[in-house]
């Protein structure tokens, strides 16, 4: 079955810790991106990646590190968790066509994260 | 850059009323259109999407929305709604000719009454 597989899905940590949410996709996708989900703010992306070794910036990118050294897995990196950082993540992929908007994603069931 | 208007946080319906969630979207050509569901505890499903054509485009699950290029609106649309149809909707638009990204309405939280 095509998907994209999250893990942890809930996690409660505490300041500080460091921590790691994987994300799989399973369908040789070159584009995969992370979301954050907060009420009332609807999804605020994170970083992308558009192909293995290429990653950038999304719209709220401080506080957090990502990497893409397989095409088929996109850790999200919480170096020094922080009470704000507590939100619903998303990770997604893509087979867009590079340069296109055109960019039908395929989601992951979510990570809740809580940080204390 | 563009961006995505939901004016409405949340629509309370009736089961078997006529629904319609609002999306305005700010771009300065004709972007890519998309409508997404997310149940309670689920990740985001595509409804459908809008790429060029027939300004009216049929999605899964019964729905249906109109691309109007005079109105900067792409409004989903359902006859008639069923007590699952109960989630949150988001509309996001994508740019032509640029980079991958989606950007993302706030979204409308459906309530379904029976």
């Amino acid at each position: 079955e095509a998907q994209v597989t999250q893990n942890p899905r809930y996690l409660i940590t505490v300041t500080g810790k460091k921590l790691t949410v994987t994300c799989s996709q399973n369908m040789n996708h070159e584009y995969m991106s992370w979301y954050r989900q907060d009420p009332g703010l609807g999804l605020r992306q994170i970083y992308y990646s558009m192909n293995v070794e290429v990653t950038d910036k999304g719209d709220v990118p401080e506080g957090y590190k990502v990497s893409r050294k397989e095409k088929r897995n996109f850790p999200l990196i919480l170096e020094s968790p922080s009470p704000n950082q507590t939100s619903l993540y998303f990770c997604a992929s893509s087979s867009s066509v590079e340069g296109s908007g055109a960019n039908v994603l395929t989601f992951g069931a979510g990570s809740r994260l809580t940080v204390l | 850059a563009q961006s995505v208007t939901q004016p409405d946080i949340h629509i309370t319906v009736s089961e078997g009323a006529s629904l319609e969630l609002r999306c305005n979207y700010s771009y300065g050509a004709t972007p890519y259109l998309f409508w997404y569901v997310q149940s309670p505890g689920q990740g985001l499903q595509l409804l459908l999407k809008y790429f060029s054509g027939d300004t009216l485009v049929q999605g899964i699950k019964g729905f249906e929305a109109e691309f109007k290029r005079s109105q900067s609106s792409f409004n989903l649309r359902k006859p008639s709604v069923h007590w699952s149809d109960a989630a949150e909707y988001f509309c996001a638009v994508g740019a032509r000719g640029g980079s991958e990204k989606l950007v993302f309405g706030k979204g409308t939280k459906l309530t379904v009454n029976p």
